[in-house]
């Protein structure tokens, strides 16, 4: 069936780039979305984008979106040990249907 | 500023004994979501409501049952748990269509 894939793991250095990388197999997805979870919390909504657009930015936070090759990457930069926690690529599909990947869990060190 | 407050966060059960997992959400949203979370996994959907009234099953919905009670609740039962049901539990809500998904904070159960 449909998915949405991403790595599993990232490590970085605080103050470097990190960029967390998602590939989807449906065609038809709307929007896609990065959902970010902090340990014993749930998911909250990070930023999403429109499957028209190929890219997005918010202040640290850059998506790309290459429609063609089903690749969707959020790049945070200057990355704070703030952002340790996991990542989650998403996609909207039927125009009602969500489909989550299994998160990325970025670690940053000092 | 509540929020989707689920009940309990700990729960451990033995095999065979039945629960239920509450939620509640105070945002009006009309669709409400119970998804369990697996190591590797991501979120899986058990069960979704879309209003008032109304359930459907999701991805993996066999061992559950729902009852979206009001606007505001929907619970999430387990019959008969067994081990395979260990994971931690998220509900959600979303005003419909936006994708925007409201979580609370999960419940861990554990079945022995």
């Amino acid at each position: 069936g449909e998915d949405v894939e991403q790595s599993l793991f990232l490590s970085v250095r605080e103050g470097d780039s990190s960029v967390i990388n998602c590939t989807y197999t449906d065609s038809s997805s709307t929007y896609l979305y990065w959902y970010k979870q902090e340990p014993g919390a749930g998911l909250q909504l990070l930023t999403y984008i429109f499957s028209n657009m190929d890219m997005k930015q918010d202040q640290r936070l850059t998506v790309l979106l290459n429609k063609k090759d089903k690749h969707l990457s959020l790049r945070i930069a200057d990355t704070q040990t703030g952002d340790s926690a996991i990542y989650f690529c998403a996609d909207l599909y039927n125009n009602n249907d969500m489909r989550f990947g299994a998160g990325t869990r970025l670690t940053v060190k000092p | 500023n509540a929020g989707v407050t689920q009940t309990p966060k700990f729960q451990v059960l033995k095999t065979g004994q039945s629960m239920t997992l509450q939620c509640a959400q105070d945002m009006n949203h009309n669709s409400m979501y119970w998804y369990r979370q697996d190591p590797g996994m991501g979120l899986r959907l058990i069960y979704y409501s879309a209003s008032e009234g109304t359930t459907d099953k999701g991805e993996v919905p066999n061992g559950y049952n729902v009852s979206r009670l009001n606007k505001r609740e929907f619970s999430l039962r387990l019959e008969s748990a067994a081990p395979s049901q260990t994971s931690v539990y998220f509900c959600a809500s979303e005003e419909r269509g936006t994708g925007e998904l409201f979580f609370g904070e999960g419940s861990r159960l554990t079945v022995l």
